[in-house]
């Protein structure tokens, strides 16, 4: 099976815009999970969908928002980003939710200048 | 407010020496408790992952230690090797579908 895939892989914003990552999970993948990694922060869980509901949200403001669409794949988005927003955004799924193995995609690099 | 501490922060290790690194969880209710390996420009993967039920949990050259009236898990890498060397994260997770991660440790095993 082919693995995670997200796009962009890397990506460049300035403070103000709004970005719209993808994240296409391993085939047959319901649940898809989203993370900020930064160096100080580790990775920090920002939501999970399931069959296209979102099931849990971490401590992240509104302006990260996700969707999930009915193959699986699934989007996330960041409105008015800051400076603070830059850091890797990493995508992974699995059959059954967070806490079983989970499948990590190489991330997204996000940029805020 | 970090709910897994792990530590150390980094680590240097001797090929064919034994790495461990430490994590520390303060919510009882988490019963799951996996390790991830992340090299550089990939993803975490998974390493091993134990559930309260047990003490131990080996795999090969990995093994999890668990304690669970200390609320403390730990990984032990036996015969490091310089293809080891990566960043390790401990995460802890309950009922409420989220995972709770340490802030990682970066080992480096020396040939």
């Amino acid at each position: 099976k082919a693995g995670v895939t997200q796009t962009p892989r890397y990506l460049i914003k300035t403070r103000g815009q709004q970005v719209t990552l993808s994240c296409s999970p391993i085939s047959g993948h319901r649940s898809v999970s989203w993370y900020q990694q930064t160096p100080g922060q580790g990775l920090q869980f920002l939501f999970e969908y399931f069959s296209e509901t979102q099931r849990n949200k971490g401590n992240f403001p509104g302006r990260f928002s996700g969707r999930q669409f009915s193959n699986s794949r699934s989007e996330m988005n960041v409105s008015t980003l800051e400076l603070g927003d830059s850091a890797l955004y990493l995508c992974a799924s699995n059959e059954r939710g967070p806490n079983y193995e989970q499948y990590f995609g190489p991330g997204t690099r996000l940029t805020v200048t | 407010q970090q709910q897994v501490k792990q530590s150390p922060q980094s680590l240097i290790v001797q090929k064919g020496g034994i790495s461990i690194i430490n994590c520390a969880y303060e919510n009882t209710a988490f019963d799951y408790f996996p390790w991830y390996q992340q090299f550089p420009g990939k993803g975490p993967a998974l390493l091993i992952a134990i559930r309260p039920d047990v003490s131990e949990k080996k795999e090969g050259r990995f093994t999890i230690s668990f304690n669970k009236s200390a609320k403390q898990f730990s990984l032990h890498i036996m015969d490091s090797q310089p293809g080891d060397s990566a960043t390790y994260f401990c995460a802890a997770g309950g009922n409420n579908r989220k995972l709770i991660w340490g802030l990682g440790t970066s080992l480096a095993v020396n040939p």
